[in-house]
């Protein structure tokens, strides 16, 4: 499975848009972009994926540009429960496949 | 959505006694389960891959006499961390995932274990 590579930390303002980027640039046509988030001490919670399409749900948006190579994650106004832990993974489909975890982004939204 | 549930969340026991964690889809059929291990500070570390029905596959490195895994049922895993020790004592996390392709893995809340 693909690596992926997310800054290790970002801050944002309560209310305004979280931006949080991933490049992924060995991802093959067959991977999957997915996006978790872990607040402390609880388990991962799942955000959003997407294969080639942007794609959006009631919690955030995804964007992946025409290659592939990097993906954003966009919560649109970021609130201070917002904050967490962000993991961007890729991954083949299939049933026994692992989710590869990283250290992921530290978000942290400020009042 | 889809919810995982992670039964105990938390557990104080000492050295040498067994303990039972249990995993739950509660509103999907999960074809297959995952169970992960985090230290503090760290991120997660996959331990082992069940599907219903079968032998767990573990991660090189983990013992598979210390963690047994089974996933009786498409709603239910248990993990037993036998004979349990001091470093044995971390935060357990679950996941399930439904069918086949591209579904994601939904995560128990899980389980902080302290080994006295």
């Amino acid at each position: 499975d693909a690596k992926t590579t997310q800054p290790t930390s970002m801050d944002c303002a309560e209310g305004r848009a979280a931006n949080l980027p991933c490049n992924h640039s060995t991802i093959s046509g067959n991977e999957y972009v997915y996006w978790y988030r872990q607040i402390h001490s609880q388990g991962p919670q799942y955000i959003i994926h997407g294969l080639k399409n942007n794609e959006t749900n009631e919690m955030a948006s995804l964007i992946i540009t025409e290659d592939r190579k990097s993906s954003t994650l966009i919560l649109p106004h970021a609130t201070l429960r917002d904050t967490a832990v962000y993991y961007c993974i890729v991954r083949f489909a299939g049933n026994n496949r692992k989710l590869i975890w990283g250290l992921g982004t530290s978000l942290a939204v400020n009042p | 959505g889809a919810v995982v549930s992670q039964h105990p969340s938390w557990v104080i026991c000492k050295s040498g006694t067994s303990v039972k964690i249990e995993c739950r889809s509660l509103d999907f059929q999960a074809t297959t389960m995952f169970w992960y291990r985090q230290f503090p500070k760290q991120s997660l570390m996959l331990m082992a891959t069940s599907n219903e029905g079968s032998k767990a596959t573990y991660e090189q490195g983990v013992e598979k006499d210390k963690f047994l895994i089974n996933h009786a049922s498409l709603t239910l895993s248990t993990l037993t961390v036998t004979s349990a020790h001091p470093e044995d004592s971390s935060f357990y996390i679950c996941s399930a995932r439904a069918d086949r392709g591209g579904q994601p893995q939904h995560f128990g809340d899980g389980t902080r274990l302290s080994i006295l």
